[in-house]
């Protein structure tokens, strides 16, 4: 079984500074995938970024980065220049070996970017 | 851009009524899963096809709930009858499964959702 665990509920950031939104995971498969997705005020599940467990380098897309540190059994997410549309939910997931392509999420962390 | 679409967006219906939910996945995936997200209990998956075919619907209460893929276009999710305990935002999403068994990056798209509330 997977488990996924976001400890901040809330966050708040200035617009323009970066901000690292924390995520841990649980798992005894040796190959699993990490996501983050956004659900910003409308909705809608925006998927950002996936790493996966053998992945060598963290993986970048754009402003986002993942700060994967597999013995912590860690998988922050790095948003880099807040910009005011960043302020969502966010929520952290990841899919092994033996939950099939079952996603298992996180309770997620509602970002607040300030002007 | 390719987008996993899903009918109605919006759903208000009296409790005992059947309710039932679209999705068009997009065009080649051919995994489609069904979530459910509400406060209490957060995203949960219901259930999820691949090639049409249903792999796993643990996640779905039997009874009332019912989940189907008439073609690669279209997935169903109906209710009946419908309780207010059913309120909920419902998600369907699709994904390219090449691998399975966790391999690969396998990304799922999700549509838009439905919210549901019964009265």
């Amino acid at each position: 079984a997977q488990k996924i665990t976001q400890t901040q509920p809330g966050m708040f950031v200035q617009e323009k500074e970066a901000v690292t939104l924390d995520c841990t995971y649980d798992t005894s498969d040796q190959s699993y995938g990490l996501f983050w997705y956004k659900q910003p005020s409308s909705g809608e599940m925006i998927f950002l970024i996936y790493q996966g467990s053998y992945d060598e380098q963290n993986a970048t897309e754009g402003r986002y980065s993942l700060n994967f540190q597999k013995a912590r059994k860690s998988a922050n997410l790095v948003i880099s220049a807040s910009q005011l549309g960043d302020s969502a939910m966010y929520f952290c997931a990841m899919r092994g070996e033996t939950s099939g392509s079952r996603l298992t999420f996180g309770e997620g962390t509602q970002l607040t970017v300030n002007p | 851009d390719a987008r996993v679409t899903q009918t109605p967006r919006d759903k208000v219906t009296e409790m005992g009524q059947e309710v039932t939910m679209r999705c068009q996945p997009i065009l080649g995936h051919n995994t489609v899963f069904w979530y459910r997200q509400t406060m209490m209990q957060g995203l949960e998956l219901l259930a999820y096809f691949r090639n049409r075919a249903p792999l796993d619907d643990s996640g779905m209460p039997k009874d009332r709930f019912s989940a189907e893929m008439p073609d690669a276009t279209l997935a169903t999710l109906k209710i009946q009858p419908s309780e207010p305990r059913d309120s909920a935002v419902y998600f369907c999403a699709s994904g390219l499964v090449l691998f399975g068994q966790g391999r690969g990056q396998e990304t799922q798209y999700f549509g838009p959702g439905t919210r549901l509330l019964v009265l």
